[in-house]
């Protein structure tokens, strides 16, 4: 298993920019959940999906955009980038029947 | 979701028993203690959770106190490779999909 993979693991984007990022995991996991990291901060919630075709806002959903139309994949999707979006992002996953959330290695995002 | 309390920082020695402790003294009765890690740069690790029972596991101990108002988490024996930023979380069990983290407590493990 490759767990959670998350591409890619560095961007530069331009404000205004628009931008997806990937998230999979090969778990046949049902939750899945988007985080941000801002420097020496706490990771903060954006969006989440509790199975395919479900998914729920988080914390700090403003800006960003979520689909789940497979179990495997999550897709995080920034429609107009701001210097406030940069950050860390988490992907992470988890079973229905477990409580270990795995976590993947994340991607820095820089909007300039 | 109950709000926990966790110091900034904490060293320990190599080899020694590292204690973690964190205050949550809101907690209500359906609500676990989690614990997660994270390792510089590194996505969050899950590392134990309990309600109120301590509960060991291959990566640590977690003490949790008679009213649960507070908890600890115990690194037997902490190496190097412990050094990272430990997150004391309380949430309902089946709810961890979506956590809040505070700003945790860095554990430096010194040779």
């Amino acid at each position: 298993n490759a767990g959670v993979t998350q591409t890619p693991k560095f961007q530069v984007l331009k404000t205004g920019q628009s931008m997806t990022l990937q998230c999979a995991q090969d778990m046949n996991h049902e939750y899945m959940s988007w985080y941000r990291q801002d420097p020496g901060m706490g990771l903060r919630l954006i969006h989440y999906s509790v199975g395919a075709g479900i998914t729920d806002q988080g914390e700090v959903p403003n800006g960003y955009n979520v689909s789940r139309s497979t179990t495997e994949d999550f897709p995080l999707r920034l429609l107009s980038a701001a210097p406030s979006q940069t950050s860390v992002y988490f992907c992470a996953s988890r079973a229905d029947f477990q409580e270990t959330q795995y976590f993947g290695p994340g991607t820095r995002l820089l909007v300039l | 979701d109950a709000k926990t309390t966790q110091p900034t920082s904490m060293d320990c020695a190599e080899g020694r028993a590292a204690n973690l402790p964190c205050n949550h003294s809101t907690i209500s009765g359906n609500e676990y203690v989690y614990w997660y890690r994270q390792i510089h740069s590194q996505g969050p690790q899950y590392i134990i959770h309990g309600l109120k029972n301590n509960e060991t596991n291959e990566m640590a101990s977690l003490i949790i106190t008679e009213d649960r108002k507070s908890s600890t988490l115990i690194l037997p024996h902490a190496t190097l490779r412990d050094t990272a930023v430990y997150y004391c979380i309380v949430r309902v069990e089946g709810s961890n999909y979506k956590l809040t983290f505070g700003k945790g407590t860095l554990l430096t493990v010194n040779p």
